[in-house]
């Protein structure tokens, strides 16, 4: 079992709909979640970080985090076809300083 | 956010010739990078972690002979590919983490990546 587990995808939603994209994690010490966007051939960018139970907006882009279940997922609202990426979870666990394990991505395409 | 610089961004070298690429993070200390591999389609695979001043520590299966790193200061970290061959060809990334604006100590920053193709 994967440490950091995401959908492949690919996940196909229409512009101007919510994208939701989810990801699990097997270690309850984990402190720390991320989310990156990587564009086709290029490197990922940060787009949210997350610490407490709960929810983080930041524009369009909605973060969510359940310590209990283990789960964190991406909410984009009002998709725009620039959406369209693979989405990356990452999860920091306690004892390693600022490495992180990363899922393997769930790719997005927002359709006109 | 932090913004991290990598050079070249893209290569292209003889099969038995090494290559450097330099990893610098320009407005923050990176007391952590990291380096990645990518492939066409696939996902990051972590090759090995460094912190200032220390040896790096490598992830299983990476050989470390074969890929140098050095982290000789809080904003510069080298990978050298020695001995490359076709099979290295590949998306190289770096990235940093340390504190910049108060963020936290464990977000990584990354590079925007070196385009390898060893012929």
């Amino acid at each position: 079992q994967k440490e950091v587990e995401q959908n492949s995808g690919p996940l196909s939603v229409p512009e101007g709909a919510i994208a939701s994209l989810n990801c699990t994690y097997s270690d309850r010490g984990s402190q720390s979640f991320f989310w990156y966007r990587q564009y086709s051939g290029k490197s990922p960018e940060l787009i949210m970080s997350i610490y407490s139970n709960g929810d983080k907006e930041d524009g369009r882009f909605t973060a969510q985090l359940n310590k209990a279940s283990q789960y964190v997922s991406l909410l984009i609202r009002d998709s725009q076809p620039s959406d369209s990426a693979t989405y990356l979870c990452a999860v920091t666990f306690n004892t390693n300083a600022g490495k992180s394990t990363f899922g393997d991505g769930t790719t997005l395409t927002v359709k006109p | 956010g932090a913004v991290v610089s990598q050079h070249p961004s893209r290569v292209i070298c003889k099969s038995g010739t090494s290559v450097k690429i330099e990893c610098r993070s320009l407005d923050f200390q990176a007391t952590t990078m990291f380096w990645y591999r990518q492939f066409p389609k696939q996902s990051l695979m972590l090759m090995a972690t460094s912190n200032e001043g220390s040896k790096a520590t490598y992830e299983q299966g990476v050989e470390k002979d074969k890929f140098l790193i050095n982290h000789a200061s809080l904003t510069l970290s080298t990978l050298t590919v020695t001995s490359a061959h076709p099979e290295d060809s590949s998306f190289y990334i770096c990235s940093g983490s340390g504190t910049s604006g108060g963020r936290g100590t464990d977000t990584q920053y990354f590079g925007p990546g070196t385009r390898l193709t060893v012929l």
